[in-house]
């Protein structure tokens, strides 16, 4: 059974970069199956940041893209969150997550229907001088 | 880019009701449509996917309906487990922008 951990500092300082990391348990991240990032600020609701495929192909939220990066280890089975610049708006529980897919097709086409099946116990960030 | 909507915000409601909570979506989503619900201090937990399916493990109190931008998320008979805050999320957006609705908390009346 798949798990995800996140790991990284519990406080950045403002314009400072936010670096998290998931490892994956369980199960390898060369799988087929998408990689994501999403984080919660207090009190509020759930931002998808980004996702990323064991290739290293990458697909981020357009609101945050000229700030974030999302890299794979495949030798180490996990994936990484970099965000920079950061201020107190960043302040949030970071989760990462595994994309799940079903696949279902009508009238001779296929659809795709991603989810996130699996997710990490989320880590707090803090963004605080 | 497609924005989500849910009905409530929150609802007050006893064990053993019926309860009904609504996702809207700006535009077409086809079945594009997920389900979570998140507990105080846990990760969300993935209920129904592709608007109708439920996920493996989750109890059969939990339904979801619809298609193109109307969506509901009922729980035929609430048990004292279910009270927790309740998100839609759509996968349709090409390239991918998973967007999740603002919740809604359902407590004890």
């Amino acid at each position: 059974q798949v798990q995800l951990q996140e790991s990284g500092p519990g406080l950045v300082k403002p314009s400072g970069t936010l670096s998290l990391t998931c490892a994956v348990s369980g199960g390898s991240i060369s799988s087929s199956n998408w990689w994501s990032w999403i984080r919660q600020p207090p009190g509020k609701g759930l931002e998808w940041i980004g996702e990323i495929y064991h290739s290293g192909s990458t697909n981020y939220n357009p609101s945050l893209k000229s700030r974030v990066t999302i890299s794979v280890d495949k030798s180490k089975n996990q994936f990484s969150l970099k965000l920079s610049s950061v201020t107190a708006a960043d302040t949030a529980v970071y989760y990462c997550a595994r994309n799940g897919v079903y696949s279902s097709s009508w009238y001779g086409s296929i659809g795709y229907y991603y989810y996130m099946d699996v997710w990490g116990k989320g880590t707090t960030v803090t963004v605080s001088s | 880019d497609i924005q989500m909507t849910q009905s409530p915000s929150s609802l007050s409601a006893s064990v053993g009701d019926r309860v009904t909570i609504t996702c809207r979506a700006s535009q077409s989503i086809s079945s594009y449509l997920n389900w979570y619900q998140q507990k105080p201090g846990k990760a969300p937990k993935l209920l129904i996917y592709a608007a109708s399916s439920l996920q493996s493990g989750v109890p059969s109190r939990f339904s979801g309906s619809g298609s193109g931008t109307d969506f509901t998320l009922t729980i035929s008979s609430l048990q004292p487990e279910d009270f927790a805050t309740y998100y839609c999320q759509q996968s349709y957006s090409t390239p991918p922008l998973f967007t999740f609705g603002p919740g809604t908390k359902v407590d004890i009346k």
